[in-house]
This record gives structure tokens, C-alpha cells and sequence, in this order.
């Protein structure tokens, strides 16, 4: 089965540093999403892209966050400096279109712990 | 703004009941609604996809309803086994062309042996 891979699965950092989280979308597909999720707020919309060009990213803190898709095979998301409130599980899924179709599969997310 | 409810938040039965989660939404103009399945620390998997002129979608023991008018939507487990204890999201793709899922917070499901 074709599967979203991210890349880390954990990550604990301290507060002031840079993280970044990388995800690889199914090949084929056309549009990258990264959510983050959290027990308060649950799941989020930070910033998507749809062939590789960002579409809307008014979920994400702009001072500090910035999502990019260097190229078809690659989505980063990085925080800096990233604080202790940007703890959460961050997903990236990878979804296409074909007509009225639309699918979409999510990795298996980052747990991020800022300290 | 499209807002997505899950009633209720947590659910506890034991094995062998049917039942009953629900989702409504605020908008109507929607592409389609998805539930999905998030085991705890993993990812989400996607259980049921409903398109927005569809009324209802089967697959084993699930069966998920659509209505579309009234911004409601229910997902049905028969004969519910400990297996199935997970949360279940329901998230609702919007009209317009950004094709954005907004989900609700999700119902935990216990279902005990």
C-alpha cells in the first residue's frame, strides 16, 4: 500500500530552537496538507499546497512557522523559534482529485515536545 | 467558518451492542464528509468518504449516513467488538475550490469485553 511517510516520529526539543518536520506525499498526488493536533483544539489546518503551490496557510503562525514544498516528493514544515505551546502531533497527509473523486491518506504524524 | 460536533465525546459499551456516533456541521455546502479511525498515537485511517449526493455508504459492519440539509451525519458500528476502541473523526470537505477538511474533535469509543 502506498503510505505518507513523516519523518521524525518523536522529537523533543527546548524551547528557542529550529524543528523541522519533513513529509513524503503518495507519489501521484496533487495536494499536501499539514494539520496539527492537540486535546484542546484537535485537529487544525496549518497550511496546504496543491501542486506544489501554497494555497492557504492562514491556520499557521506566520511569525514563527513556514511551510514549503521544494519539490513533488517533499513537504517540510518548520517551527523557529518554537515555544512550548507548538507541542502537539503534527500530520501531514497527501490527497488527490480525479473528477468528483478525492482521497486523501495521513502519516503517521510527529510528536513534537518543546521543554 | 465550517464548525464540526461529535456527540458524544466519549462513549463506553460492551461488546456485542450496536451503535451510534453523530456528527453535525454548520455549512451545507459541502464536497463530501469523511470518518475516520485514530488508534491512540497513530495516524488516522479512513474509514467511510460520502459524497455530498450520496445519502448513506456501507463498508462491513459500518455504515455511515449523510444528511445534507439538515448538516447531520451518523456513523453506525453493529455488533461493536473490543477491536473497534478508537476515536472516530468525522471531517467534512467544503465547498468552493481549496477542497479543506475541517474535523470535529472526535469520539472516543470504548467497547468493553
Amino acid at each position: 500500500d502506498a503510505r505518507v511517510t513523516q519523518t521524525p516520529r518523536h522529537k523533543v526539543t527546548e524551547m528557542g530552537q529550529e524543528v523541522t518536520m519533513r513529509c513524503q506525499p503518495i507519489l501521484g498526488h496533487n495536494t499536501v496538507f499539514w494539520y496539527r493536533q492537540t486535546m484542546m483544539q484537535g485537529l487544525e489546518l496549518l497550511a496546504y499546497f496543491r501542486n506544489r503551490a501554497p494555497l492557504d496557510d492562514s491556520g499557521m503562525p506566520k511569525d514563527r512557522f513556514s511551510a514549503e514544498m521544494p519539490d513533488a516528493t517533499l513537504a517540510t514544515l518548520k517551527i523557529q523559534p518554537s515555544e512550548p505551546r507548538d507541542s502537539a502531533v503534527y500530520f501531514c497527509a497527501s490527497g488527490f482529485e480525479r473528477g468528483s473523486d478525492y482521497g486523501y491518506t495521513f502519516g503517521s504524524g510527529t510528536r513534537l515536545t518543546v521543554v | 467558518k465550517q464548525e464540526v460536533t461529535q456527540i458524544p465525546a466519549a462513549l463506553s459499551v460492551p461488546e456485542g451492542e450496536n451503535l451510534v456516533l453523530n456528527c453535525s456541521f454548520t455549512d451545507s455546502a459541502i464536497y463530501n464528509l469523511q470518518w475516520f479511525r485514530q488508534d491512540p498515537g497513530k495516524g488516522l485511517t479512513s474509514l467511510l468518504l460520502i459524497q455530498s449526493s450520496q445519502r448513506e455508504q456501507t463498508s462491513g459492519r459500518l455504515n455511515a449516513s449523510l444528511d445534507k440539509s439538515s448538516g447531520r451525519s451518523t456513523l453506525y458500528i453493529a455488533a461493536s467488538q473490543p477491536g473497534d476502541s478508537a476515536t472516530y473523526l468525522c471531517a467534512v470537505m467544503s465547498g468552493g475550490s481549496n477542497y479543506k477538511l475541517t474535523f470535529g474533535k472526535g469520539t472516543l469509543l470504548t467497547v468493553n469485553p
